[in-house]
């Protein structure tokens, strides 16, 4: 299973460009990696996957080297709504009854004002 | 459509009680999940099913957790008995398809109680 490593927590402040680095080193080659935001009191909700390069949507951009160790979540031009928790996860298309994924404790991010 | 709809919102029993959480996944969505949420632990995958039938129940904690699907509009996570370390939001996802890696659309969640 993918395990991945992301920073507990960052701050930024409104109308800045945050970027979020996940690393999942032991990426096999059928995983995807999606990005999910979590409000408080409310459940996680995706914001953007990709397995590899750049994918980018009206919410945020997903940047993944050609080795794909790690990936960079970028929001830009972030506001104070976008304060909430980022988890990677990393996870393969295959069927069978062994797929996870790993949620860990994502990032916490705070936009100050 | 209204989302993933899960009941009750907020749930406090005492210790030894069974508890019942409900969920009703999306309409048409053919993967459904079961996720339990605590601070030291954050979010892990309990059980999911795929067309109502379950796939991997590895992630259910102990015995006294069980889980099943009857249709595709309905689904339940019981414990018995409950203790206080089962104390945590649980969330229900579904999607669309089976589930890896395609978005999981996730319910507001169950705030669990057990004193």
């Amino acid at each position: 299973l993918a395990k991945t490593t992301q920073p507990i927590s960052m701050d930024s402040y409104e109308g800045q460009e945050v970027n979020i680095t996940c690393s999942h080193n032991n990426i096999a080659t059928n995983d995807y990696i999606t990005w999910y935001q979590q409000f408080p009191s409310q459940g996680p909700r995706f914001i953007i996957q990709g397995y590899k390069t750049k994918v980018t949507n009206e919410v945020a951009s997903l940047f993944i080297p050609a080795d794909r160790k790690s990936s960079t979540l970028s929001l830009p031009r972030v506001s104070l709504s976008d304060t909430a928790v980022y988890y990677c996860l990393v996870g393969d298309s295959g069927v069978g009854n062994n797929r996870k994924l790993i949620w860990g404790l994502g990032t916490s991010l705070a936009v100050n004002p | 459509d209204a989302g993933v709809i899960q009941s009750p919102r907020h749930e406090v029993t005492e210790m030894g009680q069974e508890v019942t959480l409900r969920c009703k996944p999306i309409s048409g969505h053919n993967s459904l999940f079961w996720y339990r949420q605590t601070m030291m632990r954050g979010l892990e995958l309990l059980i999911y099913f795929n067309n109502n039938v379950p796939i991997d129940d590895s992630g259910m904690p102990e015995d006294r957790f069980s889980a099943k699907m009857p249709n595709a509009s309905f689904s339940t996570l019981k414990i018995q008995p409950s203790e206080p370390r089962d104390s945590a939001v649980y969330f229900c996802a579904s999607s669309p398809t089976d589930g890896f890696p395609y978005e999981q659309y996730f319910g507001p969640g169950t705030r669990l109680t057990v004193t």
